[in-house]
């Protein structure tokens, strides 16, 4: 899982497997959301989940939210060799505040 | 969909000239970002900004560092004077004011610092 001083995590993995990564958290946050980022370019948003919510689901795509654990999960069903990105949680104590994100979680899905 | 336009996409400078990096935010947005992140790292915050002035800034936005929105339009990153370890990727990044969108990311300029 990503955070903190935890080194930079990296998945490898067969397109069509499922694939789940983890984050904690530390400091309060109403919302985690979810980024990818592919090489060159900018975090792109995935999904966003929101301190009320247990579970949010976009295609293939699932979050969860844990507060009590301060944990995020980010999963991915059937993935393919485009899900190949650095996977990043980012929390915001409020909105406008600023994002902190986590240590980002590699995940390249080969052919 | 919208978009955070940065430009230039990469910039190359010596050390000790001054360079802007401009970011076009989306227009009804309100909260601006700046990050830094260093090839293979983390992103890193520098600063946000909203209604004219710095809201927060962490210890990576040095004395050398100054944020504006000078015409309403383009929000912009001054460093002055740049040091070898401003060598890195700058991503701007914007939000509405509401707490159901997660802020929207430009694709980053990529300083190098001579």
């Amino acid at each position: 899982s990503q955070w903190g001083e935890e080194n930079l995590q990296a998945l490898s993995i067969q397109e069509g497997e499922d694939v789940t990564m983890n984050c904690s958290y530390k400091t309060y946050t109403t919302v985690v959301q979810w980024y990818r980022q592919k090489s060159g370019k900018g975090p792109a948003q995935l999904i966003l989940i929101r301190s009320n919510e247990r579970e949010k689901r976009s295609g293939r795509l699932r979050a969860t939210l844990d507060t009590s654990s301060q944990s995020s999960s980010l999963s991915i069903t059937g993935t393919l060799a485009t899900d190949t990105a650095v996977y990043f949680c980012a929390t915001e104590a409020s909105s406008g505040q600023k994002l902190v994100f986590g240590q980002g979680t590699i995940l390249k899905v080969y052919l | 969909g919208p978009k955070v336009l940065q430009i230039p996409s990469h910039q190359i400078i010596d050390m000790g000239q001054m360079v802007t990096l401009n970011c076009d935010p989306v227009s009804n947005h309100l909260y601006f970002y700046w990050y830094k992140q260093i090839l293979g790292q983390q992103m890193e915050f520098l600063v946000n900004f909203y209604n004219g002035k710095v809201m927060e800034k962490s210890k990576l936005f040095k004395d050398q560092f100054s944020v504006e929105r000078p015409d309403g339009s383009y929000f912009t990153l001054k460093i002055q004077p740049t040091a070898l370890e401003d060598s890195a990727v700058y991503f701007c990044a914007s939000s509405s004011k509401y707490n159901n969108q997660a802020p929207l990311f430009g694709e980053g300029t990529r300083l190098s610092v001579l």
